[in-house]
This record gives C-alpha cells, sequence and structure tokens, in this order.
C-alpha cells in the first residue's frame, strides 16, 4: 500500500521569505500523480499544484514550485516570497492508480509578520 | 460555477446515535470520496463513489456506509456513532476515472457527546 509522511508537523517563516515543505511517499507503480493540497482555518482544500510522476520537469504555479525527485521518491513544496495569506495546513498527497488519494499528516505552516 | 457543497456544516449527536451527512458535487464530476479528518490523525480515507458504485473503501468498520444517487450526490451514513467519530468530514469530487484531481467541499463537524 502507498503512504505519504510529511516529516515537518510545522513550521514557520518570516513574510516574504522562501520556505519548503518536505514529502515522501512510497510506492512500487510507476505512474501516478502527486498533489499539494492547502487547508486554511476557513477548512476548505484547496489545490495548490499538481505534478505527473512521467513528467521530469517541476510543476510551477507563481510562487509555489515544486522539487519532484522520483527515485528518491520525494516532493517537496517551495512557497516563494511568503504572503500572511499562505499560512494553513498544507497537504501532500499521491493519487494512485485506484484513483484513491492517499494524504499525509499535514504540516501546519505559520507566516510571521 | 459551484463547487462541492456539503451539509449539514455543523452537528452534535450523542453516542450511539446515527447521521447522515450529504454531499453534491461539482456539476459534471461522477466521482465523489469521503474523507475523516480527525484532531492530529490527518486525512483518512473513507469511500470512494463513481457512476452510482462504491469503488473503494478504507480501513473503517461496517457501519460507516454510503451511496452516490443518479444525479451523483451522495449521503455518508455512521451508525451507533462513538465518541472518536468526532471529526471533520469532508467530500470532494472528480471527473471521475482519469487521474484528475479532486476538488473539496468545506466540510461538516461532527460533534459526538
Amino acid at each position: 500500500a502507498q503512504t505519504v509522511t510529511q516529516s515537518q508537523p510545522e513550521m514557520s517563516v518570516q513574510e516574504a521569505e522562501t520556505v519548503t515543505l518536505s514529502c515522501t511517499y512510497d510506492t512500487s507503480e510507476s505512474d501516478y500523480y502527486l498533489f499539494w493540497y492547502k487547508q486554511p482555518p476557513s477548512r476548505q482544500m484547496i489545490l495548490v499544484i499538481r505534478q505527473e510522476a512521467y513528467k521530469q520537469q517541476n510543476a510551477t504555479e507563481n510562487r509555489f514550485s515544486v522539487n519532484f525527485q522520483k527515485a528518491a521518491k520525494s516532493f517537496s513544496l517551495k512557497i516563494s516570497d511568503s504572503q500572511l495569506g499562505d499560512a494553513a495546513m498544507y497537504f501532500c498527497a499521491y493519487l494512485n492508480r485506484d484513483d484513491k488519494i492517499i494524504f499525509g499528516k499535514g504540516t501546519r505552516l505559520h507566516i510571521l509578520p | 460555477e459551484a463547487g462541492v457543497t456539503q451539509s449539514p456544516t455543523h452537528l452534535i449527536k450523542t453516542r450511539g446515535q446515527q447521521v447522515t451527512l450529504r454531499c453534491s458535487p461539482i456539476s459534471g464530476h461522477t466521482s465523489v470520496y469521503w474523507y475523516q479528518q480527525a484532531l492530529g490523525l490527518g486525512l483518512q480515507f473513507l469511500l470512494w463513489y463513481d457512476e452510482g458504485e462504491e469503488r473503494n473503501r478504507g480501513n473503517f468498520p461496517p457501519r460507516f456506509s454510503g451511496r452516490q444517487f443518479p444525479n451523483y450526490s451522495s449521503e455518508l451514513n455512521v451508525n451507533a456513532l462513538e465518541l472518536e467519530d468526532s471529526a471533520l468530514y469532508l467530500c470532494a469530487s472528480s471527473r471521475g476515472t482519469g487521474r484528475a484531481e479532486a476538488f473539496f467541499g468545506q466540510g461538516t463537524r461532527l460533534t459526538v457527546v
């Protein structure tokens, strides 16, 4: 069975600085998708970024980018120019061949003004 | 376009009671996922419905059940409620099989006393 591990329960970053959230996963599949979701205090889960495993190029969405290392089974999220609105719980997620999304336990990100 | 809607937003039940949670997916989405987010445990996969059929279920007891209707909306039923069932229940929808990302509702906060 696939597992997703987020080893940082909480992180803090100064506003305008850059922060990287870690995620590792375990799978025997070769074709899969990875996601980062954001859950602000409003509870609404929002998709931040997605990465197809067959693509070598790292996904980027504005200030959000990933470092996808397939061999190492690592999928970290980098947030550049951190803003107060980035404060949230961030979940790393894996979509397996059965189309089931498996989530990590999350990293709570605090933005310090 | 309306997003995923869940009802009710909050619910308080006593131990032993039964509860029904409801989810309406985004128009055009045929898959509905249910997740339990208990404090400190991250997101746990409960159930996945697609085209009216249960496709997969997580490691939860049979008192957790659900169904999907012809209009693709879904219900999650929990019988014989226990204190540890207190959690945020999130529903997500996607376009169905085809490796699409899921979009989440705001969840139902269930408190069992």
